[in-house]
């Protein structure tokens, strides 16, 4: 089984300035994918910045990036610069390499810009 | 294109009713998977439907239900409503091959009373 643990529950950070939201996982999958979703008020989740396992590049969108340790399955975001619509929770999630649409989330964290 | 519509947004229903929620996929999108979110136990794998068949499912009991029609929309249905299955319910779609994005509607909130 799959599992996937955010233990940061709120965080905040100040308008511009820099924030490391963390998770980690377990599973006994060799091929994964890691994701970070953000769900503002609005509800509807976004995908923030996918991760394929394979790959030993950290993935970059923007100001937001990732800090993937495979060997600790630990995958990190950081959001750099932030803005004020970056508040909002972000769910860390795995899904395995099968091309199921079948997503393992974490608790999640929230996230609070402060201008 | 259009995105993921889930309808109806919210209902309100009492214990014991049954309910039937749809989703509407992306355009091309053959899979379509269903989400619970609830404060105490996050978000939760239902199941998914790919191409008119269900091809994973989560932990859930036996009154919870879907389908997929041949133009790709979805349907899940709750019978028998416990107090407990108040919750937002997210569905997502894919092209359902691996490495392809999953992109969610705005959600179904379902509360029962």
């Amino acid at each position: 089984a799959q599992t996937v643990t955010q233990s940061q529950p709120e965080m905040s950070v100040q308008e511009a300035e820099t924030v490391t939201l963390s998770c980690t996982y377990d599973t006994s999958e060799s091929n994964y994918y890691l994701f970070w979703y953000k769900q503002p008020p609005s509800r509807q989740m976004i995908l923030v910045i996918r991760q394929e396992a394979y790959k030993q590049q950290n993935a970059t969108e923007n100001r937001f990036s990732v800090n993937f340790q495979k060997a600790a399955k630990s995958f990190s975001l950081k959001i750099s610069d932030s803005q004020l619509g970056d508040t909002a929770m972000y769910f860390c999630a795995f899904m395995k390499h099968t091309g199921a649409n079948n997503l393992f989330f974490g608790t999640g964290t929230r996230l609070t810009v402060i201008p | 294109k259009a995105g993921v519509t889930q309808t109806p947004r919210y209902l309100i229903k009492t214990r014991g009713q049954q309910v039937t929620l749809s989703c509407s996929p992306i355009s091309g999108h053959r899979s379509v998977s269903w989400y619970q979110q609830t404060p105490g136990q996050g978000l939760q794998f239902l199941f998914e439907y790919f191409s008119e068949t269900q091809r994973n499912k989560g932990n859930f009991p036996g009154r919870f239900s879907g389908r997929q029609f041949s133009n790709s929309r979805s349907e899940m249905n709750v019978s028998t409503l416990e107090l407990g299955d108040s919750a937002l319910y997210l569905c997502a779609s894919s092209r359902g091959t691996s490495n392809t994005e999953a992109f969610f509607g705005q959600g179904t909130r379902l509360t029962v009373v």
